[in-house]
């Protein structure tokens, strides 16, 4: 089956740093990558679509000077959380999106800022 | 914008017991996907409904299109405590190509 993994699966950063997340289709090739946040018991929110070649699509309320997504190549996205602070502190999870618009999520990244 | 709310919120149930989803969504959609995510856990991809009144069977689990498109349920029969999780439904608007979760139910099954 389709696997999409994560790096890291949990980062501390300090206030004022940035931090890089990484999104990986490891046995097919995704053009279209999403990426959500998610809060503890709640649902997930998609942040941004990320397509392969272009710019990223941010959904409303989303900084994208804040988080900066790149998706370089058809396997992998990047997402770049820029001057942390504690509030952004959660658990980011990609997806990557199949041939029958099906999604593959990656394991998710918990990121806690101090 | 697009609002896909689920119901119940919480649902704890004897093992053996039925249980069902339901999945409402503000506008129409164009199709409807079901994940399940375990404690701990990413959501994990169950199935995905395209045609008005479509009903689709695995195993236990049975999924429902709505007729308007607008709505969706996932029933699960005789309940096991593998089910335990909290179930997604996520409505693809019309218009757009992007995915919008659901709320969220999650399943207590206790033995």
């Amino acid at each position: 089956g389709a696997v999409v993994s994560q790096h890291p699966s949990r980062v501390i950063c300090k206030s004022g740093t940035s931090v890089k997340i990484e999104c990986r289709s490891l046995d097919f090739q995704a053009t279209t990558m999403f990426w959500y946040r998610q809060f503890p018991k709640q649902s997930l929110m998609l942040m941004a679509t990320s397509n392969e070649g272009s710019k990223a699509t941010y959904e409303q309320g989303v900084e994208k000077d804040k988080f900066l997504i790149n998706h370089a190549s058809l396997t992998l996205s990047t997402l770049t959380v820029t001057s942390a602070h504690p509030e952004d502190s959660s658990f980011y999870i990609c997806s990557a999106m199949g041939l029958a618009n099906e999604q593959y999520f990656g394991p998710g990244t918990r990121l806690t800022v101090t | 914008g697009q609002q896909v709310m689920q119901i119940p919120q919480y649902q704890h149930v004897q093992e053996g017991e039925d249980f069902t989803t339901y999945c409402n969504s503000s506008t129409t959609l164009s199709n409807i996907q079901w994940y399940k995510q375990r404690p701990g856990g990413h959501p994990v991809f169950l199935i995905q409904l395209v045609k008005s009144g479509e009903v689709k069977k695995q195993k236990r689990l049975t999924f429902q299109f709505g007729e308007a498109k607008k709505n969706s349920s996932l029933h699960i029969t005789a309940t096991q405590t593998t089910d335990v999780g909290t179930y997604f439904c996520a409505g693809r608007d019309s218009g757009t190509y992007k995915y919008i979760f659901g709320t969220g139910t999650r399943l207590k099954v206790l033995a």
